[in-house]
């Protein structure tokens, strides 16, 4: 079975700030990763995936997470926070032979002048 | 621009009058999904098509169907809404990957249903 907890329904920085988002997972089997962003009464665009390929992904926008498999991590960070990042984020986990897309709770980011 | 498009954005239904909500991609995947997502809930799998092989997800209420007549269409029927059904109705589609590739799902803007 696979599952996702993000940790932190909320979180708050100033523009300008360092954004963490924390994310862990559970899987049996190898697993694949995605940040997925949602602006106010948008779908969910991608942000970046772990495929295996390399630990450090870089996604857009300036956002990047780091796979730890030790700590079965995903985290999401960006150096510097800015307005327009000001969304919900939605760690999510695939893997084995399903196609299923299993979702953490989301994050809400929240972005102060 | 290749996408997947949710037609209408918006829909006003009454309590028991059958609704159907659109989706189609120009991505040609293979796989299509409907999700709901209630307001700050994380989305929800509802079913998904490979193909034409329906999945539906076990807690999925019968009350909800769906039809893909063809690689580029698929529809959500909601037989008799209920005032538990408002929320936003998420398609998304992907491709099945090469052997232990986990293809990316890509989502439509998403349809906001509301039940008077």
């Amino acid at each position: 079975a696979q599952s996702v907890t993000q940790l932190g329904s909320h979180v708050s920085v100033s523009e300008g700030a360092l954004v963490l988002l924390r994310c862990n997972y559970s899987s049996s089997v190898p697993p694949y990763l995605f940040w997925y962003v949602q602006y106010p009464n948008q779908g969910l665009q991608l942000l970046l995936k772990y495929t295996s390929a390399a630990t450090l992904v870089k996604g857009i926008n300036g956002f990047e997470a780091e796979f730890k498999k030790s700590e079965t991590s995903f985290h999401l960070t960006k150096p510097s926070a800015h307005m327009s990042d000001a969304a919900e984020y939605f760690c999510a986990v695939s893997g084995g032979s399903s196609y299923k897309l299993i979702f953490g709770s989301g994050t809400r980011l929240l972005v102060r002048p | 621009d290749a996408m997947v498009i949710q037609n209408p954005r918006y829909q006003v239904t009454q309590f028991g009058k059958p609704v159907t909500l659109s989706c189609s991609q120009t991505l040609n995947h293979n796989v299509m999904y409907w999700y709901q997502q209630k307001s700050s809930q994380a989305p929800k799998l509802l079913f998904h098509y490979y193909d034409k092989d329906f999945n539906n997800e076990a807690d999925t209420p019968d009350n909800f169907q769906s039809r893909r007549p063809n690689t580029s269409f698929c529809f959500l029927d909601i037989r008799s809404p209920g005032l538990g059904d408002a929320a936003m109705y998420l398609c998304a589609t992907s491709r099945p990957g090469l052997a232990g590739v986990r293809e990316t799902q890509y989502f439509g803007p998403g349809t906001r249903l509301l039940v008077l």
